[in-house]
């Protein structure tokens, strides 16, 4: 079975610093794809990010980039210029392409972003 | 286009009361994911629907718990008999899973209490 693993239940960051959040994935698949979500206290849930294992170029979108080391199955997601409403839960995930059968969420990182 | 809508957004039950809980997933998704999320915890796996094919039940806590989807479409999470630990936000997603996109999209949640 597919794992994720997210080592830091919480970090916190200052206002226009960059932070990395840490996510490592165990599997056996050579195809998959990989997502970061984020949930602010609002509670919605949205996409941030997503990789597709078969790309080796890191995915990027806005001030999040992430970092994609398929051989140490680690997917980190990398936040510049950090602002006020980055403050949220994030989760990593990870799905085999398999219609979406095993789909698998990390336990999250609590971020906080300080004034 | 409309996003994953859920209702209620709020549930306060009795302990030992039924209660029904509905999700409309985005139109042509034909994947449909159940999780529950405790306070400040991360996302427990219930039940996940794709296409005609028969659910994945393995995340259900116990045999209160159903769901159904009707028509490839809508579906609804029924919890019978409810007790105070059932109290928790029941989050829907809906995704394409069709082999090049497998991002889930959440709907707003369900936050139940029960008293």
């Amino acid at each position: 079975a597919q794992t994720v693993t997210q080592s830091q239940p919480e970090m916190s960051v200052q206002e226009a610093e960059t932070v990395t959040l840490s996510c490592t994935y165990d599997t056996s698949e050579n195809n998959y794809y990989l997502f970061w979500y984020k949930q602010p206290p609002s509670r919605q849930m949205i996409l941030v990010i997503r990789q597709e294992a078969y790309k080796q170029q890191n995915a990027t979108e806005n001030r999040f980039s992430v970092n994609f080391q398929k051989a140490a199955k680690s997917f980190s997601l990398k936040i510049s210029d950090s602002q006020l409403g980055d403050t949220a839960m994030y989760f990593c995930a990870f799905t085999l392409d398999n219609y979406g059968q095993n789909f698998v969420f990390g336990p999250g990182t609590r971020l906080s972003v300080l004034p | 286009g409309a996003g994953v809508s859920q209702s209620p957004s709020n549930k306060v039950t009795e302990k030992g009361k039924d209660v029904e809980l509905r999700c409309d997933p985005i139109s042509g998704h034909t994947a449909l994911y159940w999780y529950r999320q405790s306070l400040g915890q991360g996302l427990e796996f219930l039940i996940y629907f794709q296409g005609n094919s028969a659910p994945d039940k393995s995340g259900l806590p116990s045999d209160r718990f159903s769901a159904e989807r009707t028509g490839g479409s809508v579906s609804t999470l029924t919890i019978q008999r409810t007790q105070q630990e059932d109290s928790a936000v029941y989050l829907c997603a809906s995704s394409l899973a069709n082999g090049i996109n497998y991002e889930q999209y959440f709907g707003p949640g369900t936050r139940l209490t029960v008293t």
